[in-house]
């Protein structure tokens, strides 16, 4: 399997613009997780979803954030408008859904490097 | 809600010594833990996930123990190499969602 592939692999965009930051999860993962990681804050979770469907997003910081994922190989992370104190990089990481007292490990993909300046 | 804290934010050390990473977490109601090595510009690598009725797990020079009750985690290196210089980060796991510390920075110096 390739892994959990993210585009792009850096994104350099001025203040106001929109950036979509997109993810595919490995095959046969159904939970997905988008993560932003900063010098100060260290890993967040921002949203994570299972069977496509989001279950807790409370690590969105603003309404300027949204996610999606339309089918069980692709999710998108959008911004909108972009500010300077989104610059980041964020993960996407996948999955096998937990249950019946069973969980898994995560893999991550290798991120994007998100600059707004 | 959880909170990791490692310890030490940072080691240096020889090449060929043995060393302990540590990991503390607040709410010992988890589902496993994951260590996690992170090169500098890199994502995330799983290096052992450990579950909550596990109390060690191995992988080659790695030993990965757990103590769920006290909310500890060890994360063993033997005979280090330069090659495992990089970040490595704890990570308990709740129902779905993993919690990061911040992270313990080695450097092996050949």
């Amino acid at each position: 399997d390739a892994g959990v592939i993210q585009s792009p692999r850096h994104e350099v965009t001025e203040m106001g613009q929109e950036v979509t930051l997109r993810c595919k999860p490995i095959s046969g993962h159904n939970s997905l997780f988008w993560y932003r990681q900063t010098m100060m804050r260290g890993l967040e979770l921002l949203i994570y979803f299972n069977n496509n469907v989001p279950i807790d997003d409370s690590g969105m910081p603003e309404d300027r954030f949204s996610a999606k994922m339309p089918n069980a190989s692709f999710s998108t992370l959008k911004i909108q408008p972009s500010e300077p104190r989104d610059s980041a990089v964020y993960f996407c990481a996948s999955s096998r859904m937990p249950g019946q007292g069973n969980s898994y490990e995560q893999y991550f993909g290798p991120g994007t490097r998100l600059t707004v300046t | 809600k959880q909170e990791v804290t490692q310890i030490p934010a940072a080691l240096s050390v020889p090449e060929g010594e043995n060393l302990v990473l540590n990991c503390s977490f607040t709410d010992s109601a988890i589902y496993n833990l994951q260590w996690f090595r992170q090169d500098p510009g890199k994502g995330l690598t799983s290096l052992l996930l450990i579950q909550s009725s596990q109390r060690e797990q191995t992988s080659g020079r790695l030993n990965a123990s757990l103590d769920k009750s006290s909310g500890r985690s060890t994360l063993y290196i033997a005979a280090s190499q330069p090659g495992d210089s990089a970040t490595y980060l704890c990570a308990p796991l709740g129902y779905s969602t993993l919690t990061f510390g911040k992270g313990t920075m080695l450097l092996v110096s050949p």
